[in-house]
């Protein structure tokens, strides 16, 4: 089982709308994550990390960590069409071995 | 800005053959990184390099092989190619020595066995 599952595969969302992707591991021993963005034809770039319980604030983008439910999501408000993005969330245990979700593909539709 | 750069970004190749690909960070992180990413964007890292240690994902076949020259430097030489090579090769670099620091990739090696 992996121990990173990332919900849904698949999401599409108007321009302007809200997104919501989540992350679900299943180690308590994860304490620390990210949230990575890759377009097409580019390598993933870091897009926001979050190590403590609660909200965490970038801009359009809000990430959510609840280490006692193992979840952690990702919402991206006023969506835009530069959004449409493949999504990958990474955990981290304490002796730092990276653990990389499979990926929630996002397209915002004009 | 891209400060991880690999070459070449596209190689073709046949079955049996070496090929390399190289990778410089400008950013001087300390620690790279070489991922391979599937047909399905499965992200498998292959090996870890800083100055002092070399760890290596043990399910990497062995005609897989880093070699650095300094820290700003890590390719990635495949000695025999195979169909199921084929693939998006991404080198990272980072700061730090660890996977617990942020990941700065860079934009890929497309590899294609014939």
């Amino acid at each position: 089982q992996q121990k990173v599952q990332q919900s849904p595969e698949s999401l599409s969302v108007p321009e302007g709308g809200m997104a919501s992707l989540n992350c679900t591991s299943s180690d308590r021993n994860f304490q620390y994550f990210w949230w990575y963005r890759q377009h097409s034809g580019e390598g993933p770039k870091a897009l926001m990390s979050i190590f403590s319980d609660g909200d965490k604030k970038e801009g359009r983008f809000t990430a959510h960590l609840n280490k006692a439910s193992l979840h952690v999501s990702l919402h991206i408000r006023d969506s835009q069409p530069s959004d449409s993005a493949l999504y990958f969330c990474a955990a981290a245990d304490s002796n730092y071995q990276l653990i990389w979700g499979s990926g929630t593909k996002l397209i915002i539709k004009p | 800005e891209t400060a991880v750069f690999q070459t070449p970004n596209y190689h073709v190749t046949q079955v049996g053959n070496e090929v390399s690909f190289n990778c410089k960070q400008t950013l001087g992180h300390d620690t790279m990184y070489w991922y391979k990413q599937d047909s399905k964007k499965l992200l498998k890292i292959m090996f870890s390099y800083n100055n002092k240690q070399l760890i290596v994902n043990e399910t990497v076949p062995r005609r897989f092989s880093p070699q650095s020259s300094d820290k700003a430097h890590l390719n990635l030489r495949i000695k025999s190619v195979e169909p199921e090579d084929s693939a998006v090769y991404l080198c990272a670099s980072s700061y730090g020595g660890s996977s617990g620091n942020t990941l700065y990739f860079g934009e890929g090696s497309r590899l294609i066995v014939v």
